[in-house]
């Protein structure tokens, strides 16, 4: 079946440091692969996604790159803000699965000035 | 990007009771909807999937005569609790597909709390 692992928080980081949040995926099939991210108090919103491998997502400075050989969609950002503050959520998307999100458990990020 | 709202986005009710909660996709019309669970600092659980005009898919473990979804509507999906206990408390997030775009977009989640 589907299932997706991502690294357990929470993560600490001063603003302006460098950050990565580690993603790995078990799935039969393409699936397409997607970070969402929840503020506090605020539904999901899709932060990037990529749909095939070598495909890289971006958005407001975050990064992805779909790694079919080692099952990974690690995210990035280079230097962060205080603004990015959130909890984020791995996911991938199966057409076998009728497109349902599969879901990491979370990464809750805090970024201190 | 595209609009999903979710009626009502808190709810208190009495144990026993029945709670409904609405799901719209305001913007687009979506043929697949889907019903999440999440618990405090835990992750999105699937419950079921909901495709217009048919009777929803259950996950493994989820009450289908517990938890009735109805997707009457390409543009609307409800989810009703029955008989709630407070085991039921939870935030419950639906979403809605946009296949042209291959794209899910959820709604801003409804709080239920049974006393």
């Amino acid at each position: 079946g589907n299932s997706v692992t991502q690294m357990e928080g929470p993560v600490t980081l001063s603003e302006e440091a460098f950050l990565t949040i580690n993603c790995t995926y078990t799935a039969t099939g393409y699936p397409s692969l997607f970070w969402y991210v929840q503020y506090p108090g605020e539904g999901l919103q899709l932060l990037l996604k990529a749909t095939k491998a070598d495909d890289k997502g971006s958005n407001k400075g975050f990064e992805a790159t779909y790694r079919k050989e080692t099952t990974s969609f690690h995210l990035e950002k280079g230097s962060v803000q205080v603004s990015d503050s959130a909890v984020y959520f791995c996911a991938l998307a199966n057409s076998n699965s009728g497109y349902a999100l599969n879901f990491g458990k979370g990464t809750s990020l805090l970024v201190t000035p | 990007g595209a609009v999903v709202s979710q009626h009502p986005s808190w709810v208190i009710c009495k144990s026993g009771t029945s709670v409904k909660i609405e799901c719209r996709s305001l913007d687009f019309q979506a043929t697949t909807m889907f019903w999440y669970r999440q618990f405090p600092k835990q992750s999105l659980m699937l419950m079921a999937t909901s495709n217009e005009g048919s009777k929803a898919t259950y996950e493994q473990g989820v009450e289908k005569d517990k938890f009735l979804i109805n997707h009457a509507s390409l543009t609307l999906s409800t989810l009703t609790v029955t008989s709630a206990h407070p085991e039921d408390s939870s935030f419950y997030i639906c979403s809605a597909r946009w296949p042209e775009r291959n794209e899910q977009f959820f709604g801003p989640g409804t709080r239920l709390t049974v006393l």
